[in-house]
């Protein structure tokens, strides 16, 4: 089947600092979602993207669909402490009610922010 | 507007023993989702549902019977519980899929342990 490679698989960072992970496949995707976690909460979704080498930011969180569809990235700027969870990203090779378009997820990068 | 919610948030449960997870949606999506997360593993597809009467399998289906009578409801059976079941369930849902957009929300989560 196909599989999402996070990374990193965890940070530990300052307040203020920037932050980056990425995702990479050896398929091709035509959506990548990504969504953040919070203890003992469902995911809920920051950014989508539609389009290859489409940009798209939501507040400090920006993220970028990969030219090559294969990959995708996320950046979060000038850090909080309510940035703290753990951040998934997902793919959609396929939409429709034949594949049901189900998303492959990510294993998660889990982030920690130091006051 | 209540999104997605998940009954019940907590459940222990016995080895052999039965329960049904329940999901509702009140944003009238077509698709509907079952997941589980395990430590490092990310979220993996049980059993996901195109529309109202039909189901079908996803990632890690055995052990596990879904049913979606309803269109806002859609429901997880565990007939005979392993201590391998012990997870967070989580149900999602997604928007019609003429949209162009796609997006699947999710609900809280349901944190089952089997003993």
């Amino acid at each position: 089947g196909q599989q999402l490679n996070q990374s990193p698989q965890s940070m530990f960072i300052q307040e203020g600092e920037d932050v980056s992970m990425n995702c990479t496949s050896s398929s091709i995707f035509n959506t990548w979602l990504w969504y953040k976690q919070d203890p003992g909460e469902g995911p809920v979704l920051l950014i989508a993207l539609y389009k290859a080498g489409e940009l798209t930011s939501n507040g400090r969180l920006t993220a970028q669909f990969g030219i090559t569809r294969k990959d995708s990235f996320l950046n979060i700027s000038a850090s909080i402490p309510s940035d703290v969870g753990i951040y998934f990203c997902a793919g959609l090779a396929a939409r429709g009610e034949t594949s049901g378009s189900r998303l492959t997820f990510g294993e998660g990068t889990q982030l920690t922010v130091n006051p | 507007n209540a999104g997605v919610t998940q009954t019940p948030k907590f459940r222990v449960l016995k080895t052999g023993q039965s329960m049904t997870l329940l999901c509702a949606q009140d944003m009238n999506h077509e698709y509907m989702y079952w997941y589980r997360q395990d430590p490092g593993m990310g979220l993996r597809l049980i059993h996901y549902s195109v529309g109202e009467g039909t189901t079908a399998k996803g990632e890690v289906p055995d052990g596990y019977n879904v049913s979606r009578l309803k269109k806002q409801n859609f429901l997880l059976g565990l007939e005979s519980a392993a201590p391998s079941q012990t997870s967070v369930y989580f149900c999602a849902s997604a928007p019609p899929e003429t949209r162009v957009s796609y997006e699947q929300y999710f609900g809280p989560g349901t944190r089952l342990t089997v003993t």
